[in-house]
């Protein structure tokens, strides 16, 4: 039992270059979140996936994309990466969006260093 | 103004010391309080919630919160080097399943 893994642990873009994070759960959670972390700031939240098939935006959105391909795997596309977007990205999924069961477990981290 | 403020530390103390790590929030809504603990270079893991007001303790951990005050404690009583993490405090909403960080308060504990 993995719990959230992520791929890749670091990646290195040059502006303007797109990339995918991976993300994926084996504990047959419904939902599925990314975060990035930034010094200061604490964890954001950017897209979170509710249920299979479904997506929403979250708190900073803006430049990703992100594809629920099954219940299993939740992937945050950057399409066009800006140094404004160097930061290390999390993934988690919970049970259930709300309620009791909602305690959310956390990937590794994905460390994206934009230059 | 953010809606919960940590003093980011670090902190450091001596190994056996009484811990006290706090949060401060602006949004009277909230009513779980999650404590969250991470170590250098990892992901987020949960260490303990309360509910509402009143305090909850787990072995050597006690969370306390102050819903008057706006005010949340997580207490380590007798602290070990392997405490050594950041802790991040995130509220929520019970209609909701936004959970809002902190930005972490980082904790030393000294051999």
């Amino acid at each position: 039992n993995a719990g959230v893994t992520q791929t890749p642990k670091f990646q290195v873009l040059k502006t303007g270059q797109s990339m995918t994070l991976q993300c994926a759960q084996d504990m047959n959670h419904n939902s599925m979140y990314w975060y990035r972390q930034d010094p200061g700031m604490g964890l954001r939240l950017i897209y979170y996936s509710a249920s299979e098939g479904t997506t929403d935006k979250g708190e900073v959105p803006n430049g990703y994309n992100v594809s629920r391909l099954n219940k299993r795997e939740f992937s945050l596309r950057l399409e066009s990466a800006a140094p404004s977007q160097t930061s290390v990205y999390f993934c988690a999924s919970s049970e259930a969006l709300r309620g009791p069961q909602e305690t959310q477990y956390f990937g590794p981290g994905t460390r994206l260093l934009v230059l | 103004q953010k809606e919960v403020e940590q003093d980011p530390g670090p902190l450091s103390v001596p190994e056996g010391a009484i811990v006290s790590l706090n949060c401060t929030y602006s949004n009277s809504a909230f009513q779980y309080f999650m404590w969250y603990r991470q170590y250098s270079r990892k992901g987020p893991e949960l260490l303990m919630y309360t509910y509402s007001s009143g305090n909850k303790e787990d072995g050597r951990f006690t969370a306390q919160v102050d819903k008057s005050s706006k005010y949340i404690s997580l207490f380590i009583r007798d602290s070990q080097p392997s405490d050594s993490a950041t802790y991040l405090c995130a509220p929520r909403m019970d209609s909701s399943y936004k959970l809002i960080f902190g930005s972490g308060t980082r904790l030393l504990v000294r051999p």
